[in-house]
């Protein structure tokens, strides 16, 4: 199998404040993982990639200052949103690859933040 | 650079109507291609996926195979059912993925 569960699937936060998305592979080590912001009946878009051990590498255009990306093992990655605003509020979605088979992402259930 | 399209939705269906979603792709070298799909409110599921030329990926009765002389991906199903709406993504994977639009996908009773 190759699970990935993400944690919380819902928040709601005050603008200002900070959120901390939890994503982890529950069956597998993610070598490699990945987030994605999803906007309303759109397409994914890649945020950012991140190894284990070592720094995040961000997409053009994201702000590696606001959205804050640990991989502290080989079964989390956390994304945390910093000072939010109402214009963060998305649909966010990691994913995870295996050892050897870097073609296929495995996603989570994704996290829907709401900004007030 | 790499890029994948697939048809606009939205697509409406009876059930057990036959489905077709098209998706072709642009990329150097050999790239994985899939289709991912998403559940209202859910993340995204591995559907299916091929790896090389000619290979036919398939799972719960839907299909797609590999073309590369014609760079397409094309996702089918015989008969379609209720449960099976939701929106599906083509993507491919070479250096990093690439996800086509989407294509929502309604089945009426």
């Amino acid at each position: 199998g190759a699970v990935v569960s993400q944690h919380p699937s819902r928040v709601i936060c005050k603008s200002g404040t900070s959120v901390k998305i939890e994503c982890r592979s529950l069956d597998f080590q993610a070598t490699t993982m990945f987030w994605y912001r999803q906007f309303p009946k759109k397409s994914l878009m890649l945020m950012a990639t991140s190894n284990e051990g070592s720094k995040a590498t961000y997409e053009q255009g994201v702000e590696k200052d606001k959205f804050l990306i640990n991989h502290a093992s080989l079964t989390l990655s956390t994304l945390t949103v910093t000072s939010a605003h109402p214009e963060d509020s998305s649909f966010y979605i990691c994913s995870g690859t295996k050892p050897g088979a870097q073609e296929t992402q495995y996603f989570g259930p994704g996290t829907r933040l709401l900004v007030l | 650079g790499n890029s994948v399209t697939q048809m606009e939705g939205p697509v409406t269906l009876s059930e057990e109507a036959f489905l077709t979603i098209n998706c072709t792709y642009t990329a150097t070298g050999y790239p994985s291609l899939f289709w991912y799909v998403q559940y209202p409110g859910e993340g995204l599921q591995l559907l299916l996926k091929a790896t090389k030329a000619d290979d036919k990926g398939s799972n719960k009765g839907f299909e797609a195979t590999y073309r590369k002389e014609t760079t397409s991906f094309h996702l089918e199903k015989g008969s379609v059912q209720v449960s099976d709406s939701a929106v599906y993504f083509c993507a491919l994977s070479a250096n990093d993925m690439r996800f086509g639009a989407g294509t929502r996908l309604t089945v009426k009773p």
